[in-house]
């Protein structure tokens, strides 16, 4: 069963511009999101993550916006890097679970 | 190295063989886990050690799957009679936090395993 779904396979920006990615899940019991991010051959790589206490986590050139009610998450990457370009995947963990859930990842090319 | 270490990085082999991957996790990281991952897919989680033991086993598919870490340190994830539908990324990542409710996992780069 897939409970944290990314819809979008692949999302192309141009440098400087916004990128928006999306994250849905289905499980009520997730109250802890993360992104991660990565490059071709290598692990996926920490990037932020956000509690179900907030509605919003930014670091940097990255926010993510967590809404709740619609069981929706959205990673903001402004301004976007030609560097950015790799594979996002949002996760999500419950307090009751030693699992982590991930969705199958949204790829992101940032042109020059 | 400072990061979480897998080997082989590539693996081929028959249906029907025996294979062992290996993970070397962050020294000190008390948990450590592992996922698959296949084409077009996110990481799937198949089991988590905290210290030597498995805590979670769950997402293991079938008995022909089996994971040790026999010192709480390097982890094997063993499949035996294997099947094409093996074929994947099999990614090992540890944590520092024992659980991963709230801390991140640093992931190795993974053993790609391809079943003819």
């Amino acid at each position: 069963d897939q409970q944290v779904k990314q819809n979008s396979p692949s999302l192309s920006v141009q440098e400087g511009r916004i990128s928006i990615l999306n994250c849905d899940y289905t499980n009520s019991m997730f109250d802890y999101f993360l992104w991660y991010k990565k490059y071709p051959a290598e692990g996926p790589t920490f990037l932020i993550s956000i509690s179900s206490i907030k509605d919003k986590n930014e670091d940097g050139r990255f926010t993510v916006f967590l809404n709740k009610s619609a069981k929706h998450l959205s990673l903001h990457i402004v301004p976007s890097q030609p560097g950015d370009s790799a594979v996002y995947f949002c996760a999500a963990s419950a307090r009751d679970n030693n699992d982590m859930r991930f969705g199958a990842g949204t790829r992101l090319t940032v042109k020059p | 190295g400072a990061g979480v270490s897998q080997t082989p990085s590539n693996k081929v082999t028959e249906k029907g063989k025996y294979v062992e991957l290996r993970c070397d996790p962050i020294s000190g990281h008390t948990a450590l886990y592992w996922y698959r991952q296949s084409l077009g897919q996110g990481p799937e989680f198949l089991i988590y050690f905290q210290g030597t033991g498995a805590a979670d086993d769950s997402g293991l598919p079938n008995d022909r799957f089996f994971a040790v870490r026999p010192e709480g340190s390097v982890s094997t994830l063993k499949i035996q009679r294997t099947e094409r539908g093996d074929s994947a990324v099999y990614l090992c990542a540890s944590s520092l936090n024992p659980t991963v409710h709230t801390g991140e996992l640093f992931f190795g780069e993974g053993s790609r395993l391809t079943v003819l």
